[in-house]
Order: structure tokens, then sequence, then C-alpha cells
């Protein structure tokens, strides 16, 4: 099966610096690549995803970018603030209602200090 | 839309007690999936249904047996709850034209 492996475990910033988490992937069939947020005491929650075919995607403060030669993908977050504090999962699939099994990585506890 | 909701929120079981995690989506979605996540560990599947009336093994599937009820409905079932299975379980759902998964707000379970 797939292995995702994603660091760093935990992560301090400043608000208003950038957090970059990285995961890499083993099977070269995954194409599909979300991430998710979760905060404490609730289910995570989807803020950005990115297939195969594409090697960057943005939306406003947050960007994943995709290497898929190295098979590696990177959450990026600009301008930090205090609410971005959360766990961070990355999770691999090779997509399809019957192929589309998750693998998760195991997180990255962001924390921004205000 | 409530999305999908799980009951109940926390649960604590005795060694050998059983129980059924209850799990419904409003969204029409036809696939639907339970996770198990431990600290330091991410989530892991334990089983998926792609489609009412099926349902497949995930990552870590022993010890529990599920139940498609219906489109709306997945179940997780501990037949003997060892404390191996302390731990906090999340259902999603997708719909078959996407990859996308929405997950509920998750049960804790504790077993002593």
């Amino acid at each position: 099966g797939e292995n995702v492996e994603q660091h760093p475990s935990t992560l301090s910033v400043q608000e208003g610096d950038s957090a970059v988490i990285k995961c890499t992937y083993s099977d070269s069939a995954s194409n599909y690549f979300p991430w998710y947020k979760q905060e404490l005491g609730k289910g995570p929650q989807l803020i950005i995803d990115i297939r195969s075919n594409v090697g960057e995607k943005k939306d406003q403060r947050i960007a994943v970018t995709l290497n898929k030669t190295a098979k590696h993908f990177s959450l990026h977050i600009t301008e930090t603030q205090p609410e971005d504090s959360a766990v961070y999962f990355c999770a691999a699939s090779k997509g399809g209602s019957t192929l589309g099994r998750l693998y998760f990585g195991r997180g990255t506890q962001l924390t921004v200090w205000p | 839309n409530a999305g999908v909701t799980q009951t109940p929120k926390f649960q604590v079981l005795k060694t050998g007690q059983s129980m059924t995690l209850q799990c419904a989506q409003d969204m029409n979605h036809n696939s639907m999936y339970w996770y198990r996540q431990d600290p330091g560990m991410g989530l892991r599947l334990i089983y998926y249904s792609a489609s009412e009336g099926t349902t497949d093994k995930g990552e870590v599937p022993n010890g529990y047996n599920v139940s498609r009820l219906n489109k709306r409905e997945f179940s997780l079932r501990l037949e003997s709850a060892a404390p191996s299975q302390t731990s906090v379980y999340f259902c999603a759902s997708s719909d078959s034209g996407t990859d996308t998964q929405y997950f509920g707000p998750g049960t804790r379970l504790t077993v002593l």
C-alpha cells in the first residue's frame, strides 16, 4: 500500500511568518493529494487539494506544490495568524470511489505565536 | 445541511463489552469511510463502503464490523472491545464523482 511521510511533526512560527509542511509518498499511482486542518476536538477539514496533473495550486494565503518525479508535495501558509494554529495532515490517494482510500501522514502541530 | 453526523460523541466501555458507532450523512454521497485516529499516528482506515450494499476492509479492520444500512448510514461495531481500541473514530463520506472526503466530528472511545 501507500506510505505517506510528513515533516516536521511540530512547527512554531511567529505571527506573520510563513510555514511550510512537507510530505512524501511512495506509490507513483497516487494522483490526488489533499491537505486537512484539524482543530482541537473537531474532525479534519479539507483546506486545499491538488491533483497530479497540476504542479501548484493557491488559495489566498495557502498554496500547495507537487513534484511528481520526486514524489513529494508541500503546504505553504503565508502571513500566518494565530487562528492557523492546528494540526495539519497531508494525504494521498489513487482517486475514484473504489480506490479513493486516503493514506494520511502523521500530522504536523502548527503553533502561531502572536 | 448537517453534513456528516456521528453518535455518540464520547463513550467509555469495559473490556469485552460491545457497542455500535453510528454515522449518517445528508449529502447524498455514495462512499463512506471509518477511520481511527491515535496520537502520533494520523488517521488509519478501518473499513469503507464504495456504494450502498458494498463494504471493504481498510488498513486496520481486525476487531471491527460494519454495516451500510442504506445510502445515508454507515455503522461501525465493536463486538468485544479491547483497550487497544481506545481511540477517536471518524466517519467520512465522499461523492463518487469526486475524491474529496468530508469528516464528521468524531467519537472519542475509551476502553478500560
